[in-house]
C-alpha cells in the first residue's frame, strides 16, 4: 500500500515553462487537494477535489489547473512558472473527512 | 480561510520540559485534527478528535477537545529531540476549503 505518491521530488523550472505535478493515491479516497508551503505561510489550499470530474479551488488557484480523470490521479499544471511559485508542493488525499489527510512526500519546486 | 487559530507559533524548550499548543476557534468545531511535520518531511495525521471534552493519549502526547467544541490542546510531557517539528491542528469537516494554518514550530535543546 503505497498511499500518496507524488513525482518528480525535486524540479527546476524557468520563469514561463509549464509542468505538470503528479499525484496518485491507491487507498480509494474520493477527496484529493494541493497545498504549497512557504516559510512562516504554513499550508495554503491550492485546489481540491471531492471525486472524480469535480474539482474546485482553494485560496491560492491563480496560475494552477487541476483535473480529475480517475479516483487515484490528481495532477497539478503550472502554466507558465514564475518565481513566485518556488515552494514545496504536497498533495493529500482522505476519505472525505471521516479519517485524516494522508500527505505526499512532496515536491520542492524552484522557478528561475 | 482559516477557521481556527493556533498559538504560539513557536515555541523552544529544553529536552525534558513540557509543551503546549492550542487552536482555538469562535465556531463550534465538528471535529479537529492534529498533524505533524518534521523539519523537510511532510505532515503526518496524528488523531481526531471529534466528541465534546474528548480527550485521548498517544505515549506522551495528550490530545483535548474543550466542552464547548471552541478549542483544542496538544500537551507533550518530557519533551525529546525527537518531538522537534511543526504541529499543526485542522477543522474542515464537510467544508473542504478550508485550510491548514502556519502551526507552532516545536524546537527541543538537548
Amino acid at each position: 500500500n503505497a498511499g500518496v505518491t507524488q513525482t518528480p521530488k525535486f524540479q527546476v523550472l524557468k520563469t514561463g515553462q509549464s509542468m505538470t505535478l503528479q499525484c496518485a493515491q491507491d487507498m480509494n479516497h474520493e477527496y484529493m487537494s494541493w497545498y504549497r508551503q512557504d516559510p512562516g505561510m504554513g499550508l495554503r489550499l491550492i485546489h481540491y477535489s471531492v471525486g472524480a470530474g469535480i474539482t474546485d479551488q482553494g485560496e491560492v488557484p491563480n496560475g494552477y489547473n487541476v483535473s480529475r480523470s480517475t479516483t487515484e490521479d490528481f495532477p497539478l499544471r503550472l502554466l507558465s512558472a514564475a518565481p513566485s511559485q518556488t515552494s514545496v508542493y504536497f498533495c493529500a488525499s482522505s476519505d472525505r473527512g471521516v479519517s485524516g489527510y494522508t500527505f505526499g512526500s512532496g515536491t520542492r519546486l524552484t522557478v528561475v | 480561510g482559516q477557521q481556527v487559530m493556533q498559538i504560539p507559533q513557536y515555541q523552544h524548550v529544553q529536552e525534558g520540559e513540557d509543551f503546549t499548543t492550542y487552536c482555538n476557534s469562535s465556531t463550534t468545531l465538528s471535529n479537529i485534527q492534529w498533524y505533524k511535520q518534521r523539519p523537510g518531511g511532510h505532515p503526518v495525521f496524528l488523531i481526531q478528535l471529534v466528541k465534546s471534552g474528548e480527550v485521548k493519549k498517544q505515549k506522551r502526547l495528550t490530545f483535548q477537545f474543550g466542552e464547548a467544541k471552541k478549542n483544542s490542546s496538544l500537551h507533550i510531557t518530557a519533551t525529546q529531540t525527537t518531538d522537534v517539528g511543526t504541529y499543526f491542528c485542522y477543522s474542515g469537516g464537510s467544508n473542504y476549503k478550508l485550510t491548514f494554518g502556519k502551526g507552532t514550530l516545536l524546537t527541543v535543546n538537548p
